[in-house]
C-alpha cells in the first residue's frame, strides 16, 4: 500500500494565524482525502482533493477556511486559516490503497491553537 | 452519518480472543464491511474487509452473519499493543468513495 508522509507532525500556533499541512505520497494517486479529528472524537471528512480540479468540501467546511492545493498526483496541502482554539485537532490525509484494500492514512498533524 | 453501531468500549484480557461486534442493519447489497483501528496518536490502520463470506488475514478474522446485518471482528490472541479504537465501516467498493467513521469501540487489552 501507499506510504504517506505528513508534515508537520505537530504544531502550536497563535490564534489568527494560518498553518499549511503537507501530505506527500510515494505513488501517484487520483484522489486524496483530508480528515479532521477533534479531541476525543472520531474522524470527519473535510474535503476530497483531485489533481487538476478544485477540492470538494463536505458540509460545514468551506474553502476560505480550509484551502486545499493539489498540484500533482503525489502531493497535497491543507491550510487551516485564521485559526482559533476550536481548530485544535488532528488533521489527517488519506489516499486509496491497493485495489479493494481500503485507504491508507498519514500519521496526522496534531494542531494546538493558543 | 455512520451506518454502523458499535459498543463504545470493551475490555479483553491479554492472550484471550477479543470479539468486537458491529451492527449494520441497513447495509446494501453492494456495500462491504471494513474494519480499521486507530492506536493512540496514529492514523487509522486497515485491518480487514469482507462482503458476505468470512475473512481471515494475519491480523484478524471477520465473521459476517448470513443476513449481513451484523459482523464480528476477532483478534484471536489480543496483546497490549492491540489497545486501540476499532472502527466498523460499511462502504460501497467504488474507487474514490470516502470512509465515514463512527465513534468506534475503544478496546482496552488488560494484562
Amino acid at each position: 500500500s501507499a506510504v504517506i508522509s505528513q508534515k508537520p507532525s505537530r504544531d502550536i500556533c497563535q490564534r489568527g494565524t494560518s498553518l499549511t499541512i503537507q501530505c506527500q505520497v510515494d505513488s501517484q494517486v487520483t484522489m486524496m482525502f483530508w480528515y479532521r479529528q477533534q479531541p476525543g472524537q472520531s474522524l470527519t471528512l473535510i474535503a476530497t482533493a483531485n489533481q487538476g480540479s478544485e477540492a470538494t468540501y463536505e458540509s460545514g467546511f468551506v474553502i476560505d477556511k480550509f484551502p486545499i492545493s493539489r498540484p500533482n498526483l503525489t502531493f497535497s496541502t491543507l491550510t487551516v486559516s485564521n485559526m482559533s482554539p476550536e481548530d485544535s485537532s488532528i488533521y489527517l490525509c488519506s489516499v486509496e490503497g491497493a485495489v479493494r484494500y481500503g485507504y491508507t492514512f498519514g500519521s496526522g498533524t496534531r494542531l494546538t491553537v493558543v | 452519518d455512520a451506518k454502523t453501531t458499535q459498543p463504545p468500549s470493551m475490555d479483553c484480557a491479554e492472550g484471550r480472543a477479543a470479539n468486537l461486534p458491529c451492527n449494520h442493519s441497513t447495509i446494501s447489497g453492494n456495500e462491504y464491511v471494513y474494519w480499521y483501528r486507530q492506536i493512540h496518536s496514529q492514523g487509522p490502520q486497515y485491518i480487514i474487509h469482507g462482503l458476505k463470506n468470512n475473512e481471515t488475514n494475519e491480523m484478524a478474522s471477520l465473521i459476517i452473519t448470513e443476513d449481513r446485518k451484523s459482523s464480528t471482528l476477532i483478534l484471536p490472541h489480543a496483546t497490549l499493543r492491540d489497545t486501540a479504537v476499532y472502527y466498523c465501516i460499511v462502504r460501497v467498493d467504488n474507487y474514490g468513495q470516502n470512509f465515514v467513521f463512527g465513534p468506534g469501540t475503544r478496546l482496552s487489552v488488560l494484562p
